[in-house]
């Protein structure tokens, strides 16, 4: 089993749509969790954290379900300029350290005008 | 303030070479972890640095090396280059949680 999950993709929607990108991860001692943004041959850029009671910012909205080991992202009316490459992180992977990274194979989001 | 420069940002290799990365973490940052991203895959950690030693490993063999100088800055070394080492390899530097990557070194190896 990967380490961390995520839906395959591509996702195409239109403007205004609402978009859901789901993620698993396997090892139950991963400490920090993140939604990373990667933008065609750029670096990747953290997008938000991840905590178990949830969060905002603005038109995204994180859920984090230790119990399943499960991430989730929202977007909510979507824009052209959310159009990118989204990755599911966690920190703490193999063996429960803090010291690297663990990236999903990440999902292609394009919204279409 | 600059953030995290790496270089070159694209270079051209032949099999069977060697290459060395660069990597200025930013100001401050004390930590630098090296990641490479093939294409249509998620980036996967090679290695970190922290006060001039390697402090954790991916699964990556023995020809990634690397090193850290006194200014934290960091080199990534690859020898007897393989086809498939052609990736965007990507620096980022940490002090405490917050971790920024630079925009990438593009190797290809021919």
């Amino acid at each position: 089993r990967k380490e961390v999950e995520q839906d395959p993709g591509p996702f195409n929607v239109p403007e205004g749509a609402t978009v859901a990108f789901n993620c698993t991860y396997s090892n139950s001692a991963s400490q920090s969790f993140f939604w990373y943004r990667q933008d065609c041959r750029k670096e990747p850029k953290l997008l938000m954290s991840v905590y178990s009671s949830g969060n905002e910012d603005g038109r995204f909205t994180a859920q984090l379900n230790r119990a399943s080991q499960y991430i989730s992202l929202l977007i909510r009316d979507s824009k052209l300029s959310d159009s990118a490459t989204y990755l599911c992180v966690v920190n703490g992977g193999s063996g429960g350290s803090n010291y690297k990274l663990t990236f999903g194979k990440g999902t292609l989001l394009t919204v279409n005008p | 303030d600059a953030g995290v420069t790496q270089s070159p940002t694209h270079l051209i290799k032949t099999r069977g070479q060697q290459v060395t990365l660069r990597c200025s973490p930013k100001s401050g940052h004390d930590t630098v972890s090296w990641y490479q991203q093939a294409l249509g895959q998620g980036p996967q950690f090679i290695f970190q640095y922290y006060e001039e030693e390697e402090r954790q490993r991916g699964n990556f063999p023995d020809r990634f090396s690397g090193h850290q100088f006194p200014n934290y800055s960091s080199e990534l070394n690859v020898n007897a280059l393989l086809l498939g080492d052609s990736a965007l390899y990507l620096c980022a530097s940490s002090f405490g949680p917050t971790i920024y990557f630079g925009e990438g070194s593009w190797l290809t190896v021919v």
